[in-house]
């Protein structure tokens, strides 16, 4: 156990429509990051956010966005869903100035475009 | 830019001990994370090296080499349930934002 949760852990959606995925970061822990886990591949990193502000951001096109709340959870966005999205998606809980390896991973939303 | 290589597949027997290798090359390093990923399921912490020098945590062992670029994964008395994929990450000097290599999945055979 993490204590980072995310929701929901699956769903299917078509392609075009929009989605929103949801996590809650560990007690404690002040920054969220998300990646995307392709079938086969290693995780890659969509973005980060600290203090609800978009902190570093990845190779993905601005239809993936996100929010991070007050609470220190957040969400991710993804708009016109391509086939391509079908992946699992992680959320990973971290203290932003923490060198050390709190770094945990959520059990992940996994996504599937038809 | 970022490249992490790491082994595709290896093969290991029950009970024998495996070497999984990671080379990097990054922008920035502030430290570097071993992940064990099930199928299916989230990766989950197994060690962290930020010096040079071997980390060890029980059957689990991580070695650092910075100069070189070089880590290693030392997985000791296989079990079966060490079938899986082990993800070698590095995380940037700006912040918590974890690169991944694209894993080594480790097939345990009796």
């Amino acid at each position: 156990e993490t204590g980072v949760t995310q929701s929901p852990t699956h769903l299917i959606k078509t392609r075009g429509q929009q989605v929103t995925l949801r996590c809650s970061s560990q007690s404690g822990h002040n920054t969220v990051s998300w990646y995307q886990q392709a079938l086969g591949q290693g995780p890659q990193f969509i973005f980060q956010y600290y203090r609800e502000e978009e902190n570093g951001r990845g190779n993905f096109p601005p239809r993936f966005s996100g929010l991070q709340f007050p609470n220190y959870s957040s969400e991710l966005n993804v708009n016109a869903l391509e086939l391509d999205d079908s992946a699992l998606y992680l959320c990973a809980s971290s203290r932003t100035g923490d060198a050390g390896n709190t770094i945990y991973f959520g059990e992940g939303s996994w996504l599937t475009v038809v | 830019g970022q490249n992490i290589d790491q082994p595709t597949e290896m093969t290991a027997t029950e009970g024998a001990i495996v070497q999984i290798n990671c080379t990097y090359q990054t922008s920035g390093f502030n430290g570097l994370f071993w992940y064990q990923q099930h199928a299916g399921e989230a990766p989950t912490f197994l060690s962290y090296n930020v010096l040079d020098g071997l980390e060890e945590k029980g059957r689990f062992s991580s070695f650092l080499s910075r100069s070189k670029g070089y880590s290693y994964l030392l997985l000791k008395e296989l079990q079966m349930k060490d079938s899986a994929s082990s993800l070698c990450a590095v995380r940037d000097n700006a912040g918590n934002m974890l690169t991944f290599g694209g894993g080594t999945r480790l097939m345990v055979k009796p």
